[in-house]
């Protein structure tokens, strides 16, 4: 089936900095979503992508969907300490009915 | 602005129990999904469903798990004698009709709060 690689699995980093993370598959899909997840909650819609190429921004958030629509990544800039979560990548190909998820990755921000 | 419903949030079940998790989907939307999560781990899609029809149970094991999505009511999703390996957050997940003659599809997906099954 579907896999959805997504690096790195965590990160700890200076509140500050900016944050890069990426996603790639081994098929194409034609959206690509990301998403965020707080401790004992249900993932929430961050950014969606829908055209390869695609360089979409939601405040400190930025992220593209790559020209061979096998891949994207997420880039959060001057990170703050509620940024803390797990990030997923998911996609979706107009043959399927579902989102396939990426593994996450874990974000933790030093203060 | 109720935002989609999972109860109970927790739930403990002793092996060979039955585990019954519930979601009530967004206001207005009518397409409802489940998903796994196992710790330290991404979702993983179970089924998907409208009123009254499974459109896609791919992810679903095909022995103890069955989902519905009734007319009037909830979703349920029902797992039968469980056991240790379905401890792990189910979330639901729903989203909007769309609508093929747009040519859009409803990938954005609005999720629950999740149920945490813990199997004894």
């Amino acid at each position: 089936g579907q896999q959805l690689n997504q690096s790195p699995q965590s990160m700890f980093i200076q509140e500050g900095e900016d944050v890069s993370m990426n996603c790639t598959s081994s098929s194409i899909f034609n959206t690509w979503l990301w998403y965020k997840q707080d401790p004992g909650e249900g993932p929430v819609l961050l950014i969606a992508l829908y055209k390869a190429g695609e360089l979409t921004s939601n405040g400190r958030l930025t992220a593209q969907f790559g020209i061979t629509r096998k891949d994207s990544f997420l880039n959060i800039s001057a990170s703050i300490p509620s940024d803390v979560g797990i990030y997923f990548c998911a996609g979706h190909d107009d043959a399927g009915n579902m989102l396939t998820f990426g593994g996450g990755t874990r974000l933790m921000v030093k203060p | 602005n109720a935002g989609v419903m999972q109860n109970p949030r927790h739930l403990v079940r002793r092996r060979g129990q039955e585990a019954r998790l519930r979601c009530s989907p967004m206001k207005g939307h009518s397409h409802v999904y489940w998903y796994r999560q196992l710790p330290e781990e991404g979702l993983k899609f179970m089924v998907y469903l409208q009123k009254e029809n499974i459109i896609d149970e791919s992810g679903m094991p095909k022995e103890r798990f069955s989902a519905e999505f009734p007319k009037e009511g909830p979703s349920i999703l029902r797992i039968q004698q469980v056991v240790r390996g379905d401890s792990a957050a189910y979330f639901c997940a729903s989203s909007p009709w769309v609508g093929q003659i747009m040519g859009a599809t409803n990938e954005k997906l609005f999720f629950g709060s999740g149920t945490q099954l813990s199997v004894l």
